[in-house]
């Protein structure tokens, strides 16, 4: 058990272009989550994969946020056009199957500063 | 819908100490609530989760109580040491859902001083 990974851990990167995060769970876990968040503020939930499939989305992901989970393992977000506003931590986390509530397991995020 | 709330903000106190820090959430039909560590700059660390069914769950120098009928959490840490100073947040998901779809108080920042 590696503890969940993203990479990268810092991303610069001027208004109107894309990026793209990666994240690989803890291998036995098939639910994946992604949070943004803000300084002095909890995270927020963006988006959960249960496998391969996105199963549930937030308000806050505009048409500008995409996530894939292609084959069930690793996960990609991508935001694109991006905006000073999207200047935050994205965090990824994972969770084994929830019969009866499994915590969840964060990775170290990745800090996007948008200029 | 689901609110969670963690008052203080920010709290400050001699190494030794034990200290109390509350959150409290608007459905009581919670179904687990967990709490988590953060240091400056990094992910979020487990520290406990209590399902609906308990009361409490202790780790080492940590306790977490649930109160559902109150609607209130909190987490005692015994004899506190400098290296328990980071960001504590409560967080608990979304109605009685068990899913992670978690929704996070702001956190209470703890600093113990040596």
């Amino acid at each position: 058990d590696t503890g969940v990974s993203q990479d990268p851990r810092h991303k610069i990167t001027k208004r109107g272009q894309n990026v793209t995060f990666r994240c690989d769970p803890i291998s036995e876990h098939n639910r994946l989550y992604w949070y943004r968040q803000t300084l002095g503020q909890g995270p927020e939930f963006l988006t959960y994969f249960q496998n391969e499939a996105q199963l549930e989305k937030s308000r806050l992901l505009s048409d500008r946020f995409s996530a894939e989970r292609p084959k069930g393992s690793f996960s990609t977000l991508e935001i694109q056009r991006t905006e000073q506003g999207d200047s935050a931590m994205y965090l990824c986390a994972s969770s084994g199957f929830a019969g009866v509530g499994s915590p969840l397991h964060f990775g170290n995020g990745t800090r996007l500063t948008v200029t | 819908k689901q609110e969670v709330t963690q008052i203080p903000a920010a709290l400050s106190v001699p190494e030794g100490e034990n200290l109390v820090l509350n959150c409290s959430f608007t459905d009581s039909a919670i179904y687990n609530l967990q709490w988590f560590r953060q240091d400056p700059g990094k992910g979020l660390t487990s520290l406990l989760l209590i399902q609906s069914s308990q009361r409490e769950q202790t780790s080492g120098r940590l306790n977490a109580s649930l109160d559902k009928s109150s609607g209130r959490s909190t987490l005692y840490i015994a004899a506190s040491q400098p290296g328990d100073s980071a960001t504590y947040l409560c967080a608990g998901p979304h109605g009685s859902s068990n899913t992670g779809k978690l929704i996070f108080g702001q956190g209470t920042t703890l600093q113990v001083k040596p």
